[in-house]
């Protein structure tokens, strides 16, 4: 069965400190991996996926298939960082649900 | 550019009352998706839509109902609404990516109260 996990409801850094949003997955295959982001009255927005590589706003993730996991992690949070952050799961070779985690909010205080 | 559009963007109803909540994407996407966001739970997908014509369920579906007769437009409906369908529903809507789900771009969510 898909599964995303998020342990983290919420993680709390200084400004300047490293961050970590922790994501495990299940899924019987060869998933597609991703971190959306939701600012404070705003949309639901991709931040970035594994298949791209990129890094976005500071923020990379790297997928590990033996451990299941793509965790989200940038160096030196910043105050504008603040928000909730979801991983999620696309199946492909013909499944196409899209699952999300049950998010994280991240509080980067001054 | 509109995006992806839902109406009604807040709705109150009573226990047993209908309604369709529509969503209507520009973007000339293949796949569309019925999520709802309670607190604690993050997004869980009700239903979605790999085509015009076609539907599946998803984690959540029981009480829904939805529709794709056009392409740009997914409905959702509830027969009769439950107090437990209080939520925030977001409607997404993506391309396909040689093979792969691409990114999901979201409606700004409608909030829907059953008292």
């Amino acid at each position: 069965a898909q599964r995303v996990t998020q342990p983290e409801k919420l993680l709390s850094v200084f400004k300047g400190a490293p961050v970590e949003l922790k994501c495990n997955y299940s899924y019987s295959g060869s998933p597609e991996l991703f971190w959306y982001v939701q600012y404070s009255r705003q949309r639901l927005q991709l931040l970035l996926r594994h298949i791209s590589r990129e890094s976005i706003k500071g923020f990379t993730a790297d997928l590990n298939k033996g451990e299941t996991s793509f965790h989200l992690k940038k160096p030196f949070a910043q105050e504008e960082d603040s928000a909730m952050y979801y991983c999620a799961l696309s199946g492909t070779s013909g499944t196409y649900k899209y699952i999300f985690g049950t998010g994280t909010r991240l509080k980067v205080l001054a | 550019n509109a995006g992806v559009t839902q109406t009604p963007k807040f709705r109150v109803l009573k226990t047993g009352q209908s309604m369709t909540l529509l969503c209507a994407q520009d973007m000339n996407h293949e796949y569309m998706y019925w999520y709802r966001q309670d607190p604690g739970m993050g997004l869980r997908l009700i239903h979605y839509s790999v085509g015009e014509g076609t539907t599946a369920k998803g984690e959540v579906p029981d009480g829904y109902n939805v529709s794709r007769l056009k392409k740009q437009n997914f409905l959702l409906g509830l027969e009769s609404a439950a107090p437990s369908q209080t939520s925030v529903y977001f409607c997404a809507s993506s391309p396909i990516s040689g093979g792969y789900t691409g990114e999901l771009f979201f409606g700004e969510g409608s909030r829907l109260t059953v008292l």
